[in-house]
């Protein structure tokens, strides 16, 4: 079974451009979460989506959004990028656990955006 | 608020020797603590997880864990280290919520693991 897939896996933008990041779930997880994960650090919670509505924020700005589709694919979106929007951002998936928090996620090798 | 701090930003071990990489959690709820390892340009793989059952964990590759709650910390181990398991290594804790949807985890800074020849 194809694991968590991400796309593109680099892009490079320049400061005050749009970008949108694609991922698909393993088949049969309904749940996506993105996490930022800046050169040197551990990765930072920015969504989970579960059933296509937001289920969870971090402590990211407005220029950050996410939705989630039918077929639990997601999007994410990032507005008017900063330089300090550069980073790995990665996309995990879980299944449908019945209620309790695992915390299990399944991660994708992420999308590498470089702000110039 | 729940946090966890990895207290070796870097380790260096011979390869056969044993492998300590140190972690304490701080969490206001029962915590659901984990291991993931990143190796270079790949995604994040789950090493271990503690929820609330055996306080000793054992995980892939012959790495285990152990949950402290008097200590608040939950230390990752392994007898023998091997070239392999060179990577970053992070610490990841997860409040407990009894309604799905919230499922946040908080990492810490990662403790990057050398193994020498």
């Amino acid at each position: 079974d194809a694991g968590v897939t991400q796309s593109p896996t680099h892009l490079i933008k320049t400061r005050g451009q749009h970008v949108t990041l694609r991922c698909s779930p393993i088949s049969g997880h309904k749940s996506v979460s993105w996490y930022q994960q800046v050169l040197g650090q551990g990765p930072q919670f920015i969504f989970q989506y579960y059933e296509k509505e937001e289920r969870g924020r971090g402590n990211f700005p407005d220029r950050f959004s996410a939705r989630q589709f039918p077929n639990y694919s997601s999007e994410l979106n990032v507005n008017a990028l900063l330089l300090g929007d550069s980073a790995l951002y990665l996309c995990a998936s879980r299944p449908y656990s019945g209620g309790r928090n695992t915390g299990e996620l399944f991660f994708g090798e992420g999308s590498r955006l470089t702000v110039l | 608020a729940q946090s966890v701090t990895q207290l070796d930003s870097h380790v260096s071990v011979s390869e056969g020797t044993p492998v300590l990489l140190r972690c304490n959690y701080s969490s206001s709820y029962s915590p659901s603590l984990f291991w993931y390892v990143q190796h270079p340009n790949k995604g994040l793989q789950l090493l271990l997880k503690y929820t609330s059952a055996a306080t000793l964990v054992k995980g892939i590759n012959g790495f285990e864990a152990e949950f402290k709650k008097s200590e608040t910390s939950f230390h990752l181990t392994k007898p023998s280290a091997h070239m392999s398991d060179a990577a970053e290594y992070f610490c990841v804790v997860s409040d407990q919520i009894s309604n799905f949807g919230n499922e946040k985890l908080t990492f810490g800074t990662g403790t990057r693991l050398t193994i020498i020849p």
